[in-house]
């Protein structure tokens, strides 16, 4: 199988820092996604990582580590509106295009 | 704009009849998918098109067609045959020459069987 692993829920403190991790089978990997999905809407796309280390875009920051299959997407400065479901994806090899496998969401609420 | 388009939002079904939902991307984008996600089970992938005129089953695609007749549009038919259709229906597509920007999504459709 392909199984995706992430916590279900987190509640953290407007302002603070929140990091959510996702776990993921290494064969055949060839690309991660973390999505943003408020709900009752659609995921929009925050972070790709393809090879190790960190990539960083304003306060959300995303991490990679192909040999250990984990990666973690930070979420500084936490406002109210981070508030939602972020998925995470992985795109494994299959044939000439591999397809995303989602991971079941982490469910963030952001507290005043 | 370029984007994606689902209609309709909301949809609602009698059991036993089929249903078609429509997607349509003008973001000259090859590749097009079908999405289930039902509350706590994340999104599961019905069916993926790479080609006009070719389409591949995903991991949920029993109950469900599809066609690819033009590059722009990928509709999905939920048939009768489907055991529990009520779901939110997402359809996305991708650049293939493109890795690192991932799916783009439409709005989702949220289908209720009555």
């Amino acid at each position: 199988g392909q199984n995706i692993d992430q916590p279900t829920e987190m509640t953290a403190t407007e302002g603070a820092i929140v990091q959510i991790n996702c776990t993921y089978q290494t064969s055949g990997f060839n690309g991660l996604f973390w999505y943003q999905q408020h709900a009752g809407e659609a995921p929009t796309f925050l972070s790709y990582n393809v090879l190790d280390g960190l990539e960083e875009k304003g306060r959300f920051s995303s991490f990679l580590s192909r040999s250990k299959g984990y990666s973690y997407l930070l979420l500084k400065e936490l406002q109210m509106k981070d508030s939602a479901s972020y998925l995470c994806a992985v795109r494994f090899s299959r044939g000439s295009q591999g397809n995303l496998i989602f991971g079941k969401g982490t469910k963030l609420s952001v507290k005043p | 704009d370029g984007g994606i388009t689902q209609s309709p939002k909301y949809l609602f079904r009698k059991e036993g009849q089929n249903v078609t939902l429509s997607c349509e991307q003008n973001l000259n984008h090859d590749a097009m998918y079908w999405y289930r996600q039902d509350p706590g089970q994340g999104l599961r992938l019905i069916y993926y098109s790479q080609i006009v005129n070719d389409f591949q089953k995903g991991d949920i695609a029993e109950g469900y067609s599809v066609s690819r007749e033009k590059k722009e549009s990928f509709p999905l038919t939920v048939t009768s045959a489907q055991k529990n259709p009520t779901a939110f229906y997402l359809c996305a597509s991708s650049n293939i020459g493109r890795a690192d920007t991932g799916a783009f999504f439409g709005q989702g459709t949220r289908l209720t069987v009555v």
